[in-house]
């Protein structure tokens, strides 16, 4: 099955600073990828996700982009905002017979500050 | 389009009673999950089902049963509350496509006192 390992936080930013958050994951297929974000006080809705090597998601500013080769799925915004406070979830989808195990890192808290 | 609705939002219960949280989903999803969220540990898997009329255990589940007896509908039951099962529960579901999203509803913040 999956694993993933994802940068723990917290990470406290300032607004418009650069925020990476690193992910890297384990699979014994070719998973799908997907970012998560949390809001305060609210359930996980997808950010962006990539399913092929190369492929790059992106939303809101945010970025990813699948790199098979070293297994990582990094998160990227150029600027950040304080409506980006948050925690981030990296998460592996694994295909084929064993396409319903969802796998999720610990999450990523960030806090953006004026 | 409701998504995924949980139901209550809130609630407090005392050792050793009762409870049912209720999930539904909309989207015809074959795939549905429940888990938990504590400070520092992210979201752990309690039960899942990838159909209606079947159900599986997660990571998680001692103390918890779960039913599936509509396809739309996953219900997860706690017998006997205890504190260790204060946390925030999440439901979830999907697609059986590996390339989609999953859905999450808002939430059961639970405190068992």
């Amino acid at each position: 099955g999956n694993s993933v390992t994802q940068m723990e936080g917290p990470v406290t930013l300032s607004e418009e600073a650069f925020l990476t958050i690193n992910c890297t994951y384990t699979a014994t297929g070719y998973p799908s990828l997907f970012w998560y974000v949390q809001y305060p006080g609210e359930g996980l809705q997808l950010l962006l996700k990539a399913t092929k090597a190369d492929d790059k998601g992106s939303n809101k500013g945010f970025e990813a982009t699948y790199r098979k080769e070293t297994t990582s799925f990094h998160l990227e915004k150029g600027s950040v905002q304080v409506s980006d406070s948050a925690v981030y979830f990296c998460a592996p989808r694994d295909s084929g017979g064993s396409n319903y195990k969802l796998t999720f890192g610990k999450g990523t808290l960030l806090t953006v500050n004026p | 389009n409701a998504g995924v609705t949980q139901t209550p939002k809130f609630r407090v219960l005392k050792t050793g009673q009762s409870m049912t949280l209720l999930c539904a989903q909309d989207m015809n999803h074959e795939y549905m999950y429940w888990y938990r969220q504590d400070p520092g540990m992210g979201l752990r898997l309690i039960h899942y089902s990838v159909g209606e009329g079947t159900t599986a255990k997660g990571e998680v589940p001692d103390g918890y049963n779960v039913s599936r007896l509509k396809k739309q509908n996953f219900l997860l039951g706690l017998e006997s509350a205890a504190p260790s099962q204060t946390s925030v529960y999440f439901c979830a579901s999907s697609y059986a496509d590996s390339d989609t999203e999953a859905f999450f509803g808002q939430g059961t913040r639970l405190t068992v006192v």
